[in-house]
Order: structure tokens, then C-alpha cells, then sequence
């Protein structure tokens, strides 16, 4: 079965500090993976996308990296801000036209 | 528009009244999605377009649920007979690609939150 499951299920960190979400997943075939950002009340918003042949990419503070073969992604958020407070969920997109989504992490950014 | 536009952004409807949910999607953009949000959930998919086409709908959790896109732009998400348990935020997204594309990239709009009382 096609699942997406990512870890914690939500974190506190204090302002500045740095964080790892995790992404585990099992869907086949595989063709990219993306995490989207979601602020309360508003849309996610994609953050990055990884193929199936990019270990680590980077956009500002966020890096994601990638780990095709135990199927396994991250997400490092560098010197956190208030506004990374969000939901942050882990999206792969099978070849077979079907998108998974996880059911995300919930980060809180206390100052 | 610039992105993508979901009206209402708040429905609160008495059990048993029907609801419709519009989306306005980027324009030009092919595929578009209807996902059901609930609270501290993941998106949950309910239906693809691809244009005016309707290519999947396996996610539509009853036959009170229903969506259209005559025209291949903005689309229309219809609720029959509300339950509680349809209480949850709508999620509309549309991508200049067809489902499972080279990247895939989904452009979300900021949902229709219902409450069904």
C-alpha cells in the first residue's frame, strides 16, 4: 500500500534553534517528492522538490535530502524564525499519476 | 487571477442542506484537484480533472459528493445532504501539468472550511 509517514507529529522549538522533520515512505513506483508549507487557515505551498536521483537540496534555510534507497527523506530548518511556524507536509508523487500526501508536522516556533 | 481563488472560505450548513464549493484555478492551468482537509490531517484526495475531463474520482467518500468542470476552468464541488462528519476544510489545487508530471508542482488555493452542524 502506497503510504506516506512522517515524524514527529509535532515539535516546539525556541526561536534560532535548528530542526530535522522526518519523511518515510513506501510508495512504487516513485517519481519525485516535494515538501509543502502550510500556514493556518491558508494552502501548503510547495518548499522544495527532490528526484529520485537528488541527495540534498537547499532553499534558504531549508534543506531537504533524500534517501532513495531506504526511501526516506528530511527536512532541516536553519536558525528558525516565528514565521517557519507551520504544518509541514511530505508529498510523493508516484509515476503511476498518483500524488500521497502525509499528514504532516506540526512545528511551533516559541520566541 | 494570480492564484488560485476557493469561495466561500467559511460554510456553516445545517445537516441535510447541500453545499457547493467553487474553485477558480490559475488560468491555463490543465489539472486540477479537490482534497478533503481535516483538522491536523494531511490532504486527503477526492478528485482529478484534466481539462473539463473528470479522471479520477475514486476518493469521493459517498454519492452525495459530486464535482464538475464543464468548461475546463473553474470547477464546482457539490455536498448532498450534509453530514457531520463532511465537516472539514476543501482544499482546491490546479498544476500547469498533467497528473504525475515532471514536477508536479500543485498550486493551492486557501480552502472552504464547512461546518456541517
Amino acid at each position: 500500500k502506497n503510504q506516506v509517514e512522517q515524524s514527529p507529529q509535532s515539535l516546539i522549538i525556541l526561536e534560532g534553534k535548528n530542526c530535522t522533520l522526518q519523511c518515510n515512505y513506501t510508495v512504487s513506483p516513485f517519481s519525485n517528492l516535494r515538501w509543502y508549507k502550510q500556514d493556518t487557515g491558508r494552502g501548503p505551498v510547495s518548499l522544495t522538490i527532490m528526484t529520485f536521483s537528488e541527495n540534498t537540496k537547499s532553499n534558504g534555510r531549508y534543506t531537504a535530502t533524500l534517501d532513495a534507497d531506504t526511501k526516506q527523506s528530511s527536512l532541516h530548518i536553519t536558525a528558525s524564525q516565528l514565521s517557519d511556524s507551520a504544518s509541514y507536509i511530505c508529498v510523493v508523487y508516484s509515476s503511476a499519476s498518483k500524488i500521497i500526501f502525509g499528514s504532516g508536522t506540526r512545528l511551533s516556533i516559541r520566541p | 487571477g494570480a492564484g488560485v481563488s476557493q469561495s466561500p472560505r467559511y460554510k456553516v450548513a445545517k445537516r441535510g442542506q447541500d453545499v457547493a464549493l467553487r474553485c477558480d484555478p490559475i488560468s491555463g492551468h490543465v489539472s486540477l484537484f479537490w482534497y478533503q482537509q481535516a483538522l491536523g490531517q494531511g490532504p486527503e484526495f477526492l478528485t482529478y480533472f484534466q481539462n473539463e475531463a473528470q479522471l479520477d474520482k475514486s476518493g469521493l467518500p459517498s454519492d452525495r459528493f459530486f464535482a464538475e468542470r464543464p468548461e475546463g476552468s473553474v470547477s464546482t464541488l457539490k455536498i448532498q445532504r450534509t453530514q457531520q462528519e463532511d465537516s472539514a476544510v476543501y482544499l482546491c489545487a490546479s498544476s500547469p501539468e498533467l497528473a504525475g508530471g515532471a514536477t508536479g508542482e500543485l498550486f493551492f488555493g486557501e480552502g472552504s472550511r464547512l461546518t456541517v452542524l
